[in-house]
């Protein structure tokens, strides 16, 4: 079965600029992540949306950052304006209906640079 | 709220050699935990996992992992290390109380030939 998508792999802005990145789950999977890694720390949660209903957002910066999963399959993070701090790999995940016991699974991410 | 804690930022071992890369958790419900790991321009992939049952559960690679209930603790070991198991590990939380998926800052493993 294909992989999480993601795109695009690699994206250099300046800061105050927007930019958006885009997942696509695999296929019939209910839960959807959005995560940002800076370098040499572990994936922080952003959002986690149960189909097109957001679950958890407690870690988003609402003032910057805005994610919206229309129709409960792909989804959209955007970053509006960007700060040099933004500089991450921002990773998206999906898991099964089943939710609490099921694994995520990873896509490649989208390794963001600020300057 | 669920945590993970991943006490060494590096292990290092001679392949051929046990590895054990160390994982605590805090949960205020069951924890439902998980092993990633992450190679150099990759995405995470998933290991193992413990939802319920026998403690040591056996993974991809060749991994396994023990859950301590009284330690709260989920190590992550393989008795003979190869130098292709360099890479960054992850170890993740979810708490039955708690939709959310919580990482660890991750742990560096190096094996030298």
């Amino acid at each position: 079965e294909a992989g999480v998508a993601q795109s695009p792999r690699y994206k250099i802005i300046e800061k105050r600029q927007s930019v958006a990145f885009w997942c696509n789950p695999i296929s019939g999977h209910a839960t959807l992540y959005w995560y940002q890694q800076i370098l040499g720390q572990g994936p922080k949660l952003l959002i986690q949306f149960q189909n097109n209903g957001v679950v958890d957002d407690s870690q988003l910066p609402k003032d910057r950052f805005s994610a919206e999963r229309l129709k409960g399959v792909d989804s959209t993070l955007k970053i509006q304006p960007a700060k040099l701090e933004d500089s991450a790999v921002y990773l998206c995940a999906s898991s099964p209906e089943t939710g609490m016991n099921t694994e995520a699974f990873f896509g490649q991410g989208t390794r963001l640079t600020v300057v | 709220a669920q945590s993970v804690a991943q006490p060494e930022d590096q292990v290092n071992v001679a392949e051929g050699n046990p590895l054990t890369v160390k994982c605590t958790y805090s949960v205020s419900g069951n924890p439902y935990l998980f092993w990633y790991v992450q190679y150099p321009n990759r995405g995470l992939q998933f290991l193992l996992k413990y939802i319920t049952g026998d403690n040591l559960v056996k993974g991809s690679y060749g991994f396994e992992a023990e859950f301590n209930k009284s330690q709260t603790s989920f190590h992550l070991k393989k008795p003979s290390a190869l130098v292709s198991d360099s890479a960054l590990y992850f170890c993740a939380v979810r708490d039955s109380n708690d939709y959310k998926l919580s990482f660890g800052a991750g742990t560096t493993v190096t094996v030298r030939a």
